[in-house]
Protein backbone atom coordinates (compact mmCIF):
# COMPACT_ATOMS: atom_id res chain seq x y z
CA UNK A 1 0.00 0.00 0.00
CA UNK A 2 1.74 3.54 -1.37
CA UNK A 3 -0.46 5.42 0.87
CA UNK A 4 -0.38 9.25 0.24
CA UNK A 5 2.06 9.88 -2.51
CA UNK A 6 3.87 13.30 -3.03
CA UNK A 7 5.78 14.23 -6.30
CA UNK A 8 8.27 16.16 -6.54
CA UNK A 9 10.36 15.74 -3.47
CA UNK A 10 12.34 18.81 -3.63
CA UNK A 11 12.20 21.61 -6.53
CA UNK A 12 13.54 25.52 -7.30
CA UNK A 13 11.13 27.85 -8.81
CA UNK A 14 11.68 31.79 -9.95
CA UNK A 15 9.46 34.35 -8.70
CA UNK A 16 6.64 34.29 -11.12
CA UNK A 17 6.95 31.13 -12.12
CA UNK A 18 3.88 28.41 -11.86
CA UNK A 19 4.08 24.75 -11.00
CA UNK A 20 1.98 21.93 -9.73
CA UNK A 21 2.72 19.53 -6.94
CA UNK A 22 1.37 16.39 -6.84
CA UNK A 23 -0.53 14.44 -4.27
CA UNK A 24 -1.92 10.77 -5.47
CA UNK A 25 -3.71 8.37 -2.35
CA UNK A 26 -4.38 5.04 -2.68
CA UNK A 27 -6.96 4.92 0.32
CA UNK A 28 -10.04 5.57 -1.22
CA UNK A 29 -10.24 8.22 1.35
CA UNK A 30 -12.39 11.04 1.02
CA UNK A 31 -10.85 13.79 2.56
CA UNK A 32 -7.27 15.61 1.06
CA UNK A 33 -5.81 18.44 2.08
CA UNK A 34 -2.49 20.91 1.97
CA UNK A 35 -0.30 22.03 4.48
CA UNK A 36 2.75 24.10 4.28
CA UNK A 37 5.08 24.16 7.27
CA UNK A 38 7.64 26.51 8.23
CA UNK A 39 10.11 27.07 10.77
CA UNK A 40 8.15 27.85 14.34
CA UNK A 41 4.74 28.11 12.63
CA UNK A 42 3.93 24.40 12.55
CA UNK A 43 1.48 23.23 10.06
CA UNK A 44 -0.66 25.84 8.44
CA UNK A 45 -4.03 24.61 5.94
CA UNK A 46 -4.31 25.83 2.24
CA UNK A 47 -6.75 23.66 0.90
CA UNK A 48 -9.03 20.90 1.59
CA UNK A 49 -11.44 18.53 -0.25
CA UNK A 50 -14.20 16.60 1.35
CA UNK A 51 -14.77 14.68 -2.29
CA UNK A 52 -14.46 14.62 -5.51
CA UNK A 53 -15.85 17.79 -7.30
CA UNK A 54 -15.62 20.13 -3.70
CA UNK A 55 -12.28 22.10 -2.74
CA UNK A 56 -12.65 24.86 0.31
CA UNK A 57 -9.68 26.88 1.42
CA UNK A 58 -8.26 26.44 4.43
CA UNK A 59 -6.17 29.43 6.82
CA UNK A 60 -3.54 30.58 4.10
CA UNK A 61 -4.70 30.28 0.59
CA UNK A 62 -3.83 33.19 -1.30
CA UNK A 63 -1.75 31.98 -4.45
CA UNK A 64 -2.44 28.48 -4.25
CA UNK A 65 -5.20 26.68 -6.20
CA UNK A 66 -6.58 23.10 -6.15
CA UNK A 67 -9.04 20.72 -7.84
CA UNK A 68 -10.16 17.39 -6.76
CA UNK A 69 -11.06 15.63 -10.21
CA UNK A 70 -10.79 12.16 -8.72
CA UNK A 71 -11.18 10.74 -5.02
CA UNK A 72 -7.13 9.72 -5.82
CA UNK A 73 -5.51 13.02 -7.20
CA UNK A 74 -5.45 16.34 -5.31
CA UNK A 75 -3.04 18.49 -7.05
CA UNK A 76 -1.73 22.05 -5.55
CA UNK A 77 -0.96 24.80 -8.08
CA UNK A 78 1.14 27.81 -7.40
CA UNK A 79 0.35 30.74 -10.38
CA UNK A 80 2.49 33.04 -9.95
CA UNK A 81 5.78 31.74 -7.58
CA UNK A 82 6.63 34.44 -4.98
CA UNK A 83 9.67 33.79 -2.37
CA UNK A 84 7.18 33.72 0.74
CA UNK A 85 5.72 30.52 -1.10
CA UNK A 86 9.51 29.01 -0.26
CA UNK A 87 8.36 26.03 2.02
CA UNK A 88 7.82 22.53 2.42
CA UNK A 89 4.54 21.43 1.55
CA UNK A 90 2.44 18.58 2.86
CA UNK A 91 -0.59 16.31 1.48
CA UNK A 92 -2.60 14.69 3.47
CA UNK A 93 -5.52 12.14 3.59
CA UNK A 94 -7.99 10.47 5.83
CA UNK A 95 -11.17 8.33 5.54
CA UNK A 96 -13.48 11.31 6.40
CA UNK A 97 -12.76 15.20 7.75
CA UNK A 98 -14.73 14.56 11.24
CA UNK A 99 -13.41 11.31 12.79
CA UNK A 100 -10.23 9.60 11.29
CA UNK A 101 -7.09 11.22 11.76
CA UNK A 102 -4.31 12.37 8.66
CA UNK A 103 -2.16 10.42 7.22
CA UNK A 104 0.70 12.39 5.25
CA UNK A 105 2.94 12.46 2.22
CA UNK A 106 6.36 12.67 2.44
CA UNK A 107 6.51 16.28 1.62
CA UNK A 108 7.68 18.53 -0.96
CA UNK A 109 10.22 20.99 -0.66
CA UNK A 110 10.02 24.47 -2.67
CA UNK A 111 12.62 27.11 -3.27
CA UNK A 112 11.34 30.64 -4.70
CA UNK A 113 14.28 32.55 -5.73
CA UNK B 1 -5.59 31.68 13.10
CA UNK B 2 -5.96 29.96 16.17
CA UNK B 3 -2.92 27.57 16.78
CA UNK B 4 -1.70 25.04 19.81
CA UNK B 5 0.87 26.31 22.29
CA UNK B 6 3.00 23.25 22.57
CA UNK B 7 6.41 23.02 25.17
CA UNK B 8 9.20 22.70 25.29
CA UNK B 9 10.18 23.90 21.74
CA UNK B 10 13.36 21.60 21.81
CA UNK B 11 14.80 19.39 24.22
CA UNK B 12 18.38 17.03 24.75
CA UNK B 13 17.84 14.11 26.91
CA UNK B 14 20.21 10.87 27.39
CA UNK B 15 19.16 7.70 26.50
CA UNK B 16 16.97 5.77 28.99
CA UNK B 17 15.72 9.36 30.32
CA UNK B 18 12.16 9.68 30.59
CA UNK B 19 10.41 12.83 28.14
CA UNK B 20 7.92 14.96 28.30
CA UNK B 21 5.40 17.46 26.50
CA UNK B 22 2.49 19.25 26.86
CA UNK B 23 0.13 21.27 24.37
CA UNK B 24 -2.48 23.75 25.36
CA UNK B 25 -5.39 25.56 23.85
CA UNK B 26 -7.32 28.98 24.76
CA UNK B 27 -10.56 26.56 22.75
CA UNK B 28 -11.80 23.19 23.45
CA UNK B 29 -11.27 20.77 21.59
CA UNK B 30 -13.14 16.96 21.01
CA UNK B 31 -10.02 15.19 19.73
CA UNK B 32 -6.13 15.57 19.90
CA UNK B 33 -3.93 14.15 18.14
CA UNK B 34 0.11 13.39 18.80
CA UNK B 35 2.49 13.06 16.17
CA UNK B 36 6.15 12.29 15.27
CA UNK B 37 8.13 13.92 12.24
CA UNK B 38 11.51 12.62 11.30
CA UNK B 39 13.51 14.22 8.71
CA UNK B 40 12.70 14.63 5.03
CA UNK B 41 9.07 12.92 6.27
CA UNK B 42 5.94 13.74 6.84
CA UNK B 43 4.38 13.42 10.13
CA UNK B 44 3.06 9.91 11.32
CA UNK B 45 0.06 9.15 13.86
CA UNK B 46 1.79 8.12 17.29
CA UNK B 47 -1.61 8.62 18.99
CA UNK B 48 -5.24 9.79 19.54
CA UNK B 49 -7.36 10.73 22.08
CA UNK B 50 -10.90 11.23 21.24
CA UNK B 51 -12.84 11.36 25.30
CA UNK B 52 -11.65 14.20 27.97
CA UNK B 53 -9.25 12.36 30.91
CA UNK B 54 -8.42 9.60 28.43
CA UNK B 55 -5.14 8.24 29.27
CA UNK B 56 -3.61 6.05 25.82
CA UNK B 57 -0.40 4.29 25.57
CA UNK B 58 1.37 2.83 22.16
CA UNK B 59 4.71 0.76 23.32
CA UNK B 60 6.48 3.14 25.57
CA UNK B 61 4.37 6.71 24.77
CA UNK B 62 1.50 7.27 26.66
CA UNK B 63 -0.91 10.74 26.00
CA UNK B 64 -3.58 11.60 27.68
CA UNK B 65 -6.71 14.35 26.52
CA UNK B 66 -6.84 17.20 29.86
CA UNK B 67 -10.03 16.89 31.78
CA UNK B 68 -10.88 20.48 30.62
CA UNK B 69 -10.25 19.30 26.93
CA UNK B 70 -8.35 22.41 26.41
CA UNK B 71 -4.85 20.37 26.73
CA UNK B 72 -2.84 17.35 26.01
CA UNK B 73 0.24 15.75 27.24
CA UNK B 74 2.58 13.15 25.77
CA UNK B 75 5.11 10.99 27.66
CA UNK B 76 8.19 8.86 26.29
CA UNK B 77 9.84 6.37 28.60
CA UNK B 78 13.28 5.00 28.85
CA UNK B 79 14.05 7.30 25.00
CA UNK B 80 16.05 5.35 22.54
CA UNK B 81 18.12 7.18 19.53
CA UNK B 82 15.19 6.43 17.33
CA UNK B 83 13.00 8.55 19.59
CA UNK B 84 14.72 11.53 17.70
CA UNK B 85 12.37 14.16 15.97
CA UNK B 86 9.50 16.53 15.99
CA UNK B 87 6.57 15.66 18.10
CA UNK B 88 3.31 17.64 16.90
CA UNK B 89 0.18 18.02 18.76
CA UNK B 90 -2.90 18.46 16.56
CA UNK B 91 -6.44 19.24 17.78
CA UNK B 92 -9.82 19.32 16.28
CA UNK B 93 -13.56 19.77 16.53
CA UNK B 94 -15.24 16.43 14.72
CA UNK B 95 -18.98 17.21 13.31
CA UNK B 96 -18.05 20.77 12.36
CA UNK B 97 -16.09 22.18 10.06
CA UNK B 98 -13.18 23.29 12.48
CA UNK B 99 -9.98 22.39 10.26
CA UNK B 100 -7.34 20.47 12.19
CA UNK B 101 -5.07 22.63 14.23
CA UNK B 102 -1.27 22.14 15.07
CA UNK B 103 1.28 23.11 17.43
CA UNK B 104 4.53 24.23 16.78
CA UNK B 105 6.87 21.49 17.20
CA UNK B 106 8.74 20.10 20.31
CA UNK B 107 11.88 18.65 18.48
CA UNK B 108 13.55 16.16 20.55
CA UNK B 109 17.63 14.63 20.22
CA UNK B 110 18.71 12.22 22.49
CA UNK B 111 22.27 11.46 23.14
CA UNK B 112 23.91 8.38 24.41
Amino acid sequence: NAGVTQTPKFQVLKTGQSMTLQCAQDMNHEYMSWYRQDPGMGLRLIHYSVGAGITDQGEVPNGYNVSRSTTEDFPLRLLLAAPSQTSVYFCASSYTKTTSPLHFGNGTRLTVT
Amino acid sequence: GQQLNQSPQSMFIQEGEDVSMNCTSSSIFNTWLWYKQDPGEGPVLLIALYKAGELTSNGRLTAQFGITRKDSFLNISASIPSDVGIYFCAAQNTGTASKLTFGTGTRLQVTL
